[in-house]
């Protein structure tokens, strides 16, 4: 079965410092895709990253890099130097191709980056 | 358009109304998707279309939630006789293929029933 676990329900931390969300996955496919989204108070969906399962590089953008590995099925998000602009709720996803695309969403992190 | 379109933004019913959702998605995409988001965050995937045909409907409580894509027209979705655990946001995303699943989401719809 198809699963999203973010352990972490609720994180603060000061501004300034670096942030590691994490997420675990599991799927029976060998494809897949991953991703991951912000939500921030005005409700809206920022999509992220979007990551396939035969590309297992690390991705940096800016402040925020994320750390695929397949042997753990996991999918970290870290932000470096966290701002307060930060402050959102993330979400890991997950879409095996071949069952019908929908996207199943874990319960998402609430990060609170404290001025 | 080149985003996904959702109306109304906030929609407030009594209960055991009708409430009636639409979404307009991105021009040339030709696959929708209804997720419901209840207030403890917690997404819920309803139902997807390719083009104006159910695609997936695993997800429809489907007593009372009936969904359409109709060509030329936004897409709906529609829960008749609303119940107070309706109250969420609905999102609808939009993607061009079924392949790369990257779906584009719309601002969402606050539903909420008194």
């Amino acid at each position: 079965a198809q699963k999203v676990t973010q352990a972490q329900t609720e994180i603060s931390v000061v501004e300034k410092e670096d942030v590691t969300l994490d997420c675990v996955y599991e799927t029976r496919d060998t494809t897949y895709y991953l991703f991951w989204y912000k939500q921030p108070p005005s409700g809206e969906l920022v999509f992220l990253i979007r990551r396939n399962s035969f590309d297992e590089q690390n991705e940096i953008s800016g402040r925020y890099s994320w750390n695929f590995q397949k042997s753990t099925s996991s999918f970290n998000f870290t932000i470096t130097a966290s701002q307060v602009v930060d402050s959102a709720v993330y979400f890991c996803a997950l879409s095996e191709e071949g069952r019908d695309d929908k996207i199943i969403f874990g319960k998402g992190t609430r990060l609170h980056i404290l001025p | 358009g080149e985003e996904v379109a959702q109306t109304p933004k906030h929609l407030v019913r009594g209960e055991g109304q009708k409430a009636k959702l639409y979404c307009a998605p991105i021009k040339g995409h030709s696959y929708v998707f209804w997720y419901q988001q209840v207030l403890k965050n917690e997404f819920k995937f309803l139902i997807s279309f390719q083009n104006e045909n159910v695609f997936d409907e695993t997800g429809m409580p489907k007593e009372r939630f009936s969904a359409k894509c109709l060509p030329n027209s936004p897409c709906s979705l529609e829960i008749q006789a609303t119940k107070l655990e309706d109250s969420a946001v609905y999102f609808c995303a939009s993607s061009q293929s079924n392949r790369y699943n990257e779906q584009f989401f719309g601002p969402g719809t606050r539903l909420t029933v008194l």
